[in-house]
């Protein structure tokens, strides 16, 4: 079993539509949430992080994070053609010496125009 | 600020041969580390260096792997031999605390093995 799970898509939406990307993980150790997003041919760019339960939101983005069920989820409001790209959930665990980020498999979205 | 930087962005090599992938991470950032993603999978941890130090080399798969991180600045990757499974994207990240919060990726070094 993945440590991560993410449901790969890929996800079309038009112009203006609420996204939401969710990812499952397995070990309740883990501390720190993130959600990257990587264009085409470019490294992971962190969005948002989130640190155990609860929300974030920065623009038209909001991520939460249910630890009781082990959900992680990421909200775009009025999605743009610009946000077309794969997004990746990504957990860390809660010791201050580990740096290792486990990805999901990134769920690629296009944003139609 | 120049980000983190990637040599080469593609390489192309045969099966048996050796390949050495460079990462200069941003100044001053001490934590460097590797993940590797093969097609069709996630994201992977290969190691973490802290300064020159191997803090986690956990998930390098095998010993044909070679990291290195001379005097605490860039790093290099040797594969050899390279065999057909490792062609994938190499990514390095550097961050300047422990919090890999803060880690900044660079644009991944395209490896294909033929």
């Amino acid at each position: 079993q993945k440590e991560v799970e993410q449901d790969p898509g890929p996800l079309s939406v038009p112009e203006g539509a609420i996204v939401s990307l969710n990812c499952t993980y397995s070990n309740s150790a883990f501390q720190y949430f993130m959600w990257y997003r990587q264009y085409s041919r470019k490294g992971p760019e962190l969005l948002m992080y989130t640190y155990s339960s609860g929300n974030k939101e920065d623009g038209r983005f909001t991520a939460q994070v249910d630890k009781s069920s082990k959900y992680i989820s990421l909200f775009i409001r009025d999605s743009q053609p610009s946000d077309s790209a794969t997004y990746l959930c990504a957990v860390r665990g809660g010791s201050s010496n580990t740096g290792k980020l486990i990805f999901g498999q990134g769920t690629t979205l296009q944003v139609k125009p | 600020e120049a980000g983190v930087t990637q040599f080469p962005s593609h390489s192309v090599i045969e099966k048996g041969q050796t390949v050495t992938l460079r990462c200069d991470p941003i100044s001053g950032h001490d934590n460097l580390y590797w993940y590797r993603r093969v097609m069709g999978k996630e994201i992977k941890f290969l190691l973490h260096f802290v300064k020159e130090s191997k803090q986690d080399e956990s998930g390098m798969p095998n010993n044909r792997f070679l990291a290195e991180r001379t005097g605490g600045t860039y790093s290099t990757l040797k594969v050899q031999p390279a065999e057909l499974e490792d062609s994938g994207v190499y990514f390095c990240a550097s961050s300047q605390r422990w919090g890999v919060t803060e880690a900044f990726f660079g644009q991944g070094t395209r490896l294909t093995v033929v």
